[in-house]
């Protein structure tokens, strides 16, 4: 089956630290794969996406490469802001035509700490 | 583009009544529209997907005639939470997209508090 797996949170940085959110996936065939954030109280929000291996998604200072060869996905930055304290969803859509629904891992939360 | 709207944002019900919630793409036709509900700390989990012109489909263990959903038009699918209880309190979010290969686009949720 198709499924997404992520690193468990909360994850807890100072400004300025470097960032990885480890993410890897299951699916057949040849998925898209999305990194969503979503701030306190919102809705989720596109970070980042990649549509096919080695693409690499970047957005904001945050990156991440389509690494089909691990089946992983991890999301990166190099200099975190207490502003990008949120919950990081990644997500895939398997396609096998037509329309496809977003599978997500678990979540994993950010804190940055001035 | 590709705007998603969602409202209401807050909602408070007394049990045993009944709550709408409308999401509509502002700038795109949506034959397609997904609802999840988001339990604190938690992932989103998929309720069902709605069809344009046609029943929705729902996930296992979503119960249909509590949770009603009506895709009248290409813009707008309403969710419904019919006699509610505090148990359904939660945070409700839509999603849609023009095409489904750039993502999906999320409405702002609707935290919904049943008393």
């Amino acid at each position: 089956g198709n499924s997404v797996t992520q690193m468990e949170g909360p994850v807890t940085l100072s400004e300025e630290a470097f960032l990885t959110i480890n993410c890897t996936y299951t699916a057949t065939g040849y998925p898209s794969l999305f990194w969503y954030v979503q701030y306190p109280g919102e809705g989720l929000q596109l970070l980042l996406k990649a549509t096919k291996a080695d693409d690499k998604g970047s957005n904001k200072g945050f990156e991440a490469t389509y690494r089909k060869e691990t089946t992983s996905f991890h999301l990166e930055k190099g200099s975190v802001q207490v502003s990008d304290s949120a919950v990081y969803f990644c997500a895939l859509i398997p396609y096998s035509g037509g329309y496809n629904k977003l599978i997500f891992g678990a979540g994993t939360r950010l804190a940055v700490h001035p | 583009g590709a705007v998603v709207s969602q409202h209401p944002s807050r909602v408070i019900c007394k049990s045993g009544t009944s709550v709408k919630i409308e999401c509509r793409s502002l700038d795109f036709q949506a034959t397609t529209m997904f609802w999840y509900r988001q339990f604190p700390k938690k992932s989103l989990m998929l309720m069902a997907t709605s069809n344009e012109g046609s029943k929705a489909t729902y996930e296992q263990g979503v119960e249909k005639d509590k949770f009603l959903i009506n895709h009248a038009s290409l813009t707008l699918s309403t969710l419904t939470v019919t006699s509610a209880h505090p148990e359904d309190s939660s945070f409700y979010i839509c999603s849609a997209s023009p095409d489904s290969s750039r993502g999906y686009t999320f409405g702002s949720g609707t935290r919904l508090t049943v008393v």
